[in-house]
């Protein structure tokens, strides 16, 4: 069974409103877990990392305003797209690494903004 | 810079060859490398993992080998068969860091 739940599977979200998006462990405590978005035909690329109980450290050229992660618990980290927009569309997926250092992925979010 | 290339970008196969996906690593200094499939619509789904220390692994009809010293790695998928076809993407994981390649897009015809 899935040791990582990502919730929602699939949003469609009208231009302008919020997003969020959880992500949880569920056997395991994940003091870091990591944020996701892949357009299509393109390759996965790293938006954030977040870690327990402290900021989240984004990748270059992700606007921390527009895409907000807070990791509140050992087990729960949400991503918050906020006043999405159409360009935000994506397919968005986290991953946590257990104490074993072993990484498990969320099955995924797919974000349609019309 | 970490980069992964994934050679080629797409695949299509008669059912029942055998085949194999690239993928290639800028960085030698990795703490493990998966593979993963990718369905349509879908999540990853965790096919393979071989640590820094390990050459191969298998299951069932697949065999991933690692070369950390070339940068490379494989995947070999034995007998495809239809429901094989699905994005397969490599990812290189470094401490506390993962890189993607782009996937192969493989299709195997009936």
């Amino acid at each position: 069974g899935a040791v990582v739940s990502q919730h929602p599977s699939r949003v469609i979200c009208k231009s302008g409103t919020s997003v969020k998006i959880e992500c949880r462990s569920l056997d395991f405590q994940a003091t870091t877990m990591f944020w996701y978005r892949q357009f299509p035909k393109q390759s996965l690329m790293l938006m954030a990392t977040s870690n327990e109980g402290s900021k989240a450290t984004y990748e270059q050229g992700v606007e921390k305003d527009k895409f907000l992660i807070n990791h509140a618990s050992l087990t729960l980290s949400t991503l918050t797209v906020t006043s999405a927009h159409p360009e935000d569309s994506s397919f968005y997926i986290c991953s946590c690494i257990s104490s074993g250092n072993t990484i498990y992925f969320g099955e995924g979010s797919w974000l349609t903004v019309v | 810079k970490q980069e992964v290339t994934q050679i080629p970008a797409a695949l299509s196969v008669p059912e029942g060859e055998n085949l194999v996906l690239n993928c290639s690593f800028t960085d030698s200094a990795i703490y493990n490398l998966q593979w993963f499939r990718q369905d349509p619509g879908k999540g990853l789904t965790s096919l393979l993992l071989i640590q820094s220390s390990q050459r191969e692994q298998t299951s069932g009809r697949l065999n991933a080998s690692l070369d950390k010293s070339s940068g490379r790695s494989t995947l070999y998928i034995a007998a495809s068969q239809p429901g094989d076809s699905a994005t397969y993407l490599c990812a290189v994981c470094y401490n506390n860091d993962m890189r993607f390649g782009a996937g192969t897009r493989l299709t195997v015809k009936p």
